[in-house]
């Protein structure tokens, strides 16, 4: 089993609506990540976070907003999104920065 | 500016068979880190091995090799005796390592190889 846990695993959300995503993490891992993945193509970063604190934004649309509440959690909050924000989410989190990433199961979203 | 490059798009083998995917980088860093990773229909990326770029010492885990060539700026992964388990997408992956240590998990991904192993 996964030690990084991502809820819900299926979301489907229309245009308006505001949602959020979960990850949870208990490997006392201190770097968090967030990665989109469309079909068929590879992960591709979109934040990451060291010791709780943003490091990377990888010119995200303002429509996602992480949040990283604590060492073990990070939310991903969305808002407005558009079809083709419909993808697969995928947290990961780290031991440190070279070190490998962990992943968890994802997060699949569909925008209608 | 890096890049990795699976040429392998898909590749259909038949169980017992050994299976090679390749993977090949592009980098101007000295320093840097090679990844394997395996994601299954699932959807969760599940880490194979890490490699630096100072250890050119292939690996053998079990069924699964990896030949690492700095002079090829090659990554190769064999699977012996393949088994459908194994039937997954596989990405190779580079991060860079810098003197801040600010690469984080900023993971160059190659496109993938979906490999199906059949009964």
């Amino acid at each position: 089993d996964t030690e990084v846990t991502q809820t819900p695993k299926h979301l489907v959300m229309g245009m308006t609506n505001k949602k959020s995503l979960k990850c949870e993490q208990h490997m006392g891992h201190r770097a968090m990540y967030w990665y989109k993945q469309k079909a068929k193509k590879p992960p591709e970063l979109m934040f990451v976070y060291s010791y709780e604190k943003l490091s990377i934004n990888e010119s995200v649309p303002s429509r996602f907003s992480p949040e990283c509440p604590n060492s073990s959690l990070l939310n991903l909050h969305l808002h407005a999104l558009q079809p083709e924000d419909s993808a697969l989410y995928l947290c990961a989190s780290s031991q440190g920065t070279y070190g490998e990433l962990f992943f968890g199961e994802g997060s699949r979203l569909t925008v209608l | 500016a890096q890049k990795v490059t699976q040429a392998q798009t898909e590749i259909s083998v038949v169980e017992k068979e050994d299976v090679t995917l390749d993977c090949v980088y592009e980098t101007r860093d000295t320093t840097y880190y090679l990844f394997w990773y395996k994601q299954p229909p699932s959807g969760e990326l599940v880490f194979l091995i890490r490699r630096n770029s100072f250890d050119e010492q292939n690996e053998i885990s079990g069924r699964y090799s990896w030949n690492f060539q700095k002079s090829t700026s090659s990554f190769n992964f064999t699977i012996t005796a393949s088994q459908v388990v194994d039937s997954a997408v596989y990405f190779c992956a580079l991060s860079e390592g810098n003197a801040g240590g600010t690469s984080y998990g900023k993971l160059t991904f190659g496109q993938g190889t979906i490999l199906t192993v059949h009964p």
